[in-house]
């Protein structure tokens, strides 16, 4: 079973508007997670990361936390098509020190 | 600031036959590197996390008589894949940093004819 679960697992956004993404782990050994996207053809790169409850936020993207869960949220508000890719949730084990991929919410932004 | 370099890019190879394949981190000290694989429809595969100093860990599936590699030093760590099959095939990433924080390469994709 996949341990880091990610939905939807495509989402289309009119342009302006806001993408909601989540990610949710089963091993309560994570104490980080973090969002990655990757447009096609290319590797992926970090966007956020987040190991405290709350709420992070930069630019037009917003990541939250909740640890009792191990639920993490990624929004991105006023949409742009630059920002339709393939976006990917990572935890990371701190025991392992590894990090654990999700399947990836592939966002499309609709002119 | 921080980069990976990995090399090749691209490459093709016959079933049966090996390739290796290399990555550089640049502008910082990378404690630990990670392969992952990347295959198509399916999501990023850990193959194995080496930490300098310590044992190179591989994921289930993946053996290092299949993928052998090599961190001799903080900056620079390469994978083999041994007779490679048309399974193997995908974007191999390695992504280097510390255990909290990794900084990927573009990738090395490879086709297996």
């Amino acid at each position: 079973q996949q341990k880091v679960q990610q939905s939807p697992e495509s989402l289309i956004v009119p342009e302006g508007g806001m993408a909601s993404l989540n990610c949710t782990s089963s091993d309560r050994n994570v104490d980080y997670f973090w969002w990655y996207r990757q447009h096609s053809g290319k590797s992926p790169k970090m966007l956020m990361s987040i190991f405290s409850n709350g709420e992070k936020e930069e630019g037009r993207f917003t990541v939250h936390l909740n640890k009792a869960s191990l639920h993490t949220s990624l929004h991105i508000r006023d949409s742009q098509p630059s920002d339709s890719a393939l976006y990917l949730c990572a935890a990371s084990d701190y025991n392992q020190g590894k990090l654990i991929f999700g399947q990836g919410t592939k966002l499309s932004i609709k002119p | 600031g921080a980069l990976v370099y990995q090399y090749p890019r691209r490459t093709i190879c016959k079933s049966g036959t090996s390739m290796r394949m290399e990555c550089q981190a640049v502008g910082f000290q990378a404690t630990s590197v990670a392969w992952y694989r990347q295959s198509p429809q399916k999501t990023f595969e850990l193959i194995a996390l080496s930490t300098v100093n310590s044992a190179i860990k591989y994921e289930q599936n993946f053996t290092q008589e299949k993928f052998p590699i090599s961190h001799p030093n903080l900056s620079f760590s390469s994978m083999t894949v041994l007779n490679a099959y048309l399974e193997d095939r995908g974007l191999y990433l390695c992504g280097a940093g510390t255990l909290y924080e990794q900084y990927f390469g573009p990738g090395t994709r490879l086709t297996v004819l």
